[in-house]
């Protein structure tokens, strides 16, 4: 299995445009995570979904983020309109069910300028 | 929610000594407790976990305790090699609870071997 895959890898865009990221998790894997890490805020939960289903997005700063599921094997994570401190590194994970550990995609490193 | 701290933030330890990171969380119906490494520029990997009906757990030159009285965990590094340089998170769940199973992670202790 090639693990769990995340694109970009990279991103630098112009504050006020759209920002979207994708990930495609392991096949297989029940559970899927957005998490954003900063320096100063370390790992942040932003939503997760099981069987594609959201179940928890309090995590999510505000309604500029939004993140969908359409199936199984791919989700997004959009934000429209960017701002600089948007500015981090976004992971997405997924994993088998709960209680069996995550495994993380390379992550997207987002820059907002 | 669940709260999870992590202590020392920074950890500086000689190859060959061993280095111990410490976690305390909130929630009393945590049951799963995985520790992560995070090599600079890297993806968090997950390294060992533990759950909440075994104490101890090894795995080579690494181990994890759990005390349940007391909500506290450890990761235990011995015999420490160059390597084993990185950020280590830990973190906590239920994962017994549908909707409140999600990972909650420490703020992460970046260990530093000196050779």
């Amino acid at each position: 299995d090639a693990g769990v895959i995340q694109s970009p890898r990279h991103e630098v865009t112009e504050m006020g445009q759209e920002v979207t990221l994708r990930c495609k998790p392991i096949s297989g894997h029940d559970y899927l995570f957005w998490y954003r890490q900063t320096m100063m805020r370390g790992l942040e939960l932003l939503i997760y979904f099981n069987n594609n289903v959201p179940i928890d997005d309090s995590g999510m700063p505000e309604d500029r983020f939004s993140a969908k599921m359409p199936n199984a094997s791919f989700s997004t994570l959009k934000i429209q309109p960017s701002e600089p401190r948007d500015s981090a590194v976004y992971f997405c994970a997924s994993s088998l069910r709960i209680g069996s550990g995550y495994t993380f995609g390379s992550g997207t490193r987002l820059t907002v300028v | 929610g669940e709260n999870v701290e992590q202590h020392p933030s920074t950890l500086s330890v000689q190859e060959g000594d061993s280095a111990v990171i410490k976690c305390t969380y909130s929630d009393s119906a945590s049951n799963y407790f995985p520790w992560y490494k995070q090599e600079l520029g890297k993806r968090p990997q997950l390294i060992i976990d533990i759950r909440s009906n075994v104490g101890e757990k090894k795995d080579q030159r690494i181990a994890v305790t759990l005390n349940k009285t007391a909500k506290h965990f450890s990761l235990h590094i011995t015999e420490t090699q160059p390597e084993d340089s990185a950020v280590y998170f830990c973190a906590a769940s239920n994962a017994l609870d549908f909707g409140n199973e999600k990972l909650t992670f420490g703020t992460g202790t970046r260990l530093t071997i000196i050779p």
